[in-house]
């Protein structure tokens, strides 16, 4: 099984600030490496798939990158609806898998 | 627009069975691969189970091989979990999500339902 490593686990942010989020994983993925967005009480939203390949009407603040082992999210200028938790998850092999996931706070 | 709609969670005692399903609308449903993907509770995501959109290829985690049974009803939009010999750590919300493609970087799940909660106690 993959393991999938997130940091930090809580990143505390003001709103306007550029935030970088970071992925592990314990096994090359080559790029089939997604990012979720949860925020408290709601479903998961995918925000990004194959590395850096934004999703349906995910804003262009979001960006992906990495390949291979290492990976990044990247919010260029957070905003208020943006406070919630990250996951990233590899689906190159089965199982597929999360990671721990990042929380995203106001400061 | 897409809905997914998960419906037969509850409180189930250790050892027991549950059947939960989940119905789509707003898009062919026949066409995509479906997944469960459960949250313990204060806890991360786990995808548990795939069914490819014909049923001819089925996945499970470990954790649930054995215990856990996808299926999907296409005629009627349904996708399915059956889950049998049910244990503490198997609570949690269970969502149902749709494998955006099937090949390649588009095996993500594009669309979730809301969720229904799992309680296993006794």
């Amino acid at each position: 099984e993959i393991v999938m490593t997130q940091s930090p686990a809580t990143l505390s942010v003001s709103p306007g600030e550029r935030v970088t989020l970071s992925c592990r994983a314990s096994h090359y993925v080559t790029t089939y490496l997604a990012w979720y967005q949860q925020r408290p009480g709601q479903a998961p939203r995918l925000l990004v798939y194959g590395t850096s390949t934004r999703a349906t009407d995910v804003p262009a603040r979001f960006s992906g990158s990495g390949s291979g082992t290492e990976f990044t999210l990247t919010i260029s200028s957070l905003q208020s609806e943006d406070f919630a938790v990250y996951y990233c998850q590899q689906y190159l092999n089965w199982p597929w898998t999360f990671g721990q996931g990042t929380k995203v706070e106001i400061k | 627009e897409v809905q997914l709609v998960e419906s037969g969670g509850g409180l189930i005692q250790p050892g027991g069975s549950l059947r939960l399903s989940c119905e789509a609308s707003g898009f062919i449903f026949s066409d995509y691969s479906m997944n469960w993907v459960r949250q313990a509770p204060g806890k991360g995501l786990e995808w548990i189970s795939y069914i490819s959109s014909g049923s001819r290829s089925v996945y499970y985690v470990d954790s649930v091989s054995g215990r856990f049974t996808i299926s999907r009803d296409n005629a009627n939009n349904s996708l399915y979990l059956q889950m049998n010999s049910l244990r503490g750590e198997d609570t949690a919300v269970y969502y149902c999500a749709r494998l955006l493609g099937d090949f390649g970087s588009e095996r993500v799940f594009d669309s979730w339902g809301q969720g229904t909660l799992v309680t296993v106690s006794s």
